[in-house]
Parts: structure tokens; C-alpha cells; sequence
């Protein structure tokens, strides 16, 4: 088993839809989580940083953290044609320097 | 901020010859500095962790002595790909982090094509 498992997809929508894209786990020393977008050749560019349980907001985008549950998520709102690219979740713990495990990514696109 | 950059983008060389990969925090200093490989539609392999002034952590099944990393100063760090061959192609992404931080900030990626 994966320590990070992450539906590959293509998870395909059209514009101005609500995505949630999702990661479990199954490492509970984890304490850091985070999601990356990377488009095509490119980098991954960090999108969203939690640390421990609930969740975050900035603009379009909320993550989620359920320790007890072992998952977390990524919701982006009114998606856009730009917000196409594959997405990654990583975290790492219990201590800041530990290694960030990523997930697999999933790819999204969004179709106007 | 944050910004990371890497030098070259992209590389073709012929089988036997060794290539030298830079990667630059630009606005921070990085007291460690990561160096992943990511196949076509696959995730980002941990291959070695570097801190600044000392010896890099190679992850299990990497040759260090294949993959040579340097974190001279707290800006640069270097992946060198000796004796490359048809199989080292790949996509390089190198990231640094900022001490006592917990996130890290991505390069641009460097693509090596060995002939």
C-alpha cells in the first residue's frame, strides 16, 4: 500500500463547476499537508499549506485536513479553463524536516 | 518571493557524457534543497536531500556516485549526471526550502534527453 494514494483521473468539468480533488493516507504521523499544481512541463507551483486538522481558504481554493479520517481535499471554486493542470498532494511529519511523500496528482481539465 | 530557478531548461547530450544541472533560490536563502525526478504522467522520486556546506542524503536505489549533488552556498545547488545514458532522461525539478519552514518551493524543471 501507497503511504499517499491519489486518483489519477482526468477528472473533466466544465467551467465554472466546483471541484474536489482528494488524498488519503496512511501515515498518522503526518502533520503537514499540502497541495502543489503543476502544469505540463512545468514545476509544481504550491497552491495551499495546512498544518494538522481543518481547513484553509484563499480565494477559490479550500483544503481540507481530517487526521482521523486520513484524508485530505482540495476545492476550487468556479473553475476556470486556466485552472487545468495536474494536481499534487504532499505531506510530511512529524517534524518540519521530514520528507514530503506526494501523491500521484491528478489530472484536471476544465472545458469552457 | 520564492522563486527558484534552474539552469538549464532543457539538454540533449550523447550517451557517456556528464551534465551539470544548477538550481538557484533567488529571493531566499535555502538551507536544504531537494532533487527530484518525475517520468511522463508518474509523481515527483525523492532522489537526495542537500544542506548547505555538508554531504547530500541520497534516497535508497540512487548512485550517488552516478548522481553528484553540491549545495555550495545557501542560492546553489548542483545535480551533475555523470557517464548519462538513454535511461537518465527524465525531468529534473530541484526545491529548496527556508529554515525551519515546512514547505518547499519549486524549480522550473530541467528535461534531459540522452542520445
Amino acid at each position: 500500500q501507497k503511504e499517499v494514494e491519489q486518483d489519477p483521473g482526468p477528472l473533466s468539468v466544465p467551467e465554472g463547476a466546483i471541484v474536489s480533488l482528494n488524498c488519503t493516507y496512511s501515515n498518522s504521523a503526518f502533520q503537514y499537508f499540502m497541495w502543489y499544481r503543476q502544469y505540463s512541463r512545468k514545476g509544481p507551483e504550491l497552491l495551499m499549506y495546512t498544518y494538522s486538522s481543518g481547513n484553509k481558504e484563499d480565494g477559490r481554493f479550500t483544503a481540507q485536513v481530517d487526521k482521523s479520517s486520513k484524508y485530505i481535499s482540495l476545492f476550487i471554486r468556479d473553475s476556470q479553463p486556466s485552472d487545468s493542470a495536474t494536481y499534487l498532494c504532499a505531506m510530511s511529519g512529524p517534524y518540519n524536516t521530514d520528507k514530503l511523500i506526494f501523491g500521484t496528482g491528478t489530472r484536471l481539465q476544465v472545458f469552457p | 518571493g520564492a522563486v527558484v530557478s534552474q539552469h538549464p531548461s532543457r539538454v540533449i547530450c550523447k550517451s557517456g557524457t556528464s551534465v551539470k544541472i544548477e538550481c538557484r533560490s533567488l529571493d531566499f536563502q535555502a538551507t536544504t534543497m531537494f532533487w527530484y525526478r518525475q517520468f511522463p504522467k508518474q509523481s515527483l522520486m525523492l532522489m537526495a536531500t542537500s544542506n548547505e556546506g555538508s554531504k547530500a542524503t541520497y534516497e535508497q536505489g540512487v548512485e550517488k556516485d552516478k548522481f553528484l549533488i553540491n549545495h555550495a552556498s545557501l542560492t546553489l545547488s548542483t545535480l551533475t549526471v555523470t557517464s548519462a545514458h538513454p535511461e537518465d532522461s527524465s525531468f529534473y525539478i530541484c526545491s529548496a526550502r527556508v529554515f525551519k519552514l515546512e514547505t518547499q518551493y519549486f524549480g522550473p524543471g530541467t528535461r534531459l534527453l540522452v542520445l
